[in-house]
């Protein structure tokens, strides 16, 4: 099965931009798409499709995806943006869903 | 707005079957894809299965021998059945709606189901 590898954490300063990386074989020929997750609270997406950003999503956070890699960039931190963050492809093939492994961002 | 609510017992016995039901109001489930997904208590999701609209079904290989997704469109409710269950089911249980483009746009608050005698 496919598998989507996520580092665990990611530390950030206020007002820096913090890049989460979601590694999975040839994950450029898929869609990914990102959800936020704070503490107590469902996921919510905040990029689709690669680099859409649903609306109420601020423009801080983009995405990206080539090769092995898919990227969520998220710009002039702020304290409220500290989640975990998960990565996510569906298989139209299989109609089959992946999640990366997580990755929770801290503001320093 | 489309809105999910889970629904169902938050404690099962080891062995015995989870049965969870997701009531979607604000729209119809007889169209999209309607899934349900975990998260073990401090750990990542995992997606469970989902249910088309055409009534079809797909589960997550690593359940696919427990797992039964169903749905009632009268009611417009879906359900998850898992059968056999052990602590290690013990989790926080999502529904969600997948859009056409494969994204979760909608999300029940999930409820947790503990597995323990």
């Amino acid at each position: 099965s496919y598998v989507l590898t996520q580092p665990p954490s990611v530390s950030v300063a206020p007002g820096q931009t913090a890049e989460i990386m979601c590694g999975g074989a040839n994950i450029g020929s898929r869609t990914v798409h990102w959800y936020q997750q704070k503490p107590g609270q469902a996921p919510m997406v905040v990029v689709h499709d690669d680099r859409a950003r649903p609306s109420g999503i601020p423009e801080r956070f983009s995405g990206s995806n080539s090769g092995n890699t898919a990227t969520l960039t998220i710009s002039r931190v702020e304290a409220g943006d500290e989640a975990d963050y998960y990565c996510h492809v569906w298989d139209s093939g299989t109609d089959h869903s992946v999640f990366g492994t997580g990755t929770k961002v801290t503001v320093l | 707005q489309v809105q999910l609510q889970e629904s169902g017992p938050g404690l099962v016995k080891p062995s015995e079957t989870l049965s969870l039901t997701c009531t979607v109001s604000g729209g119809s489930i007889s169209s999209y894809y309607w899934s349900w997904i975990r998260q073990p208590p401090g750990k990542g999701l995992e997606w469970v299965g989902s249910v088309v609209y055409s009534g079809s079904t797909n589960y997550n290989s690593s359940l696919k021998s427990r797992v039964v997704i169903s749905r009632d469109a009268s009611k417009n409710q879906f359900s998850l059945k898992l059968t056999s269950v052990s602590a290690a089911d013990t989790a926080v249980y999502y529904c969600a709606r997948l859009l056409d483009g494969g994204h979760f746009d909608r999300w029940g608050q999930g409820t947790l189901v503990t597995v323990s005698s």
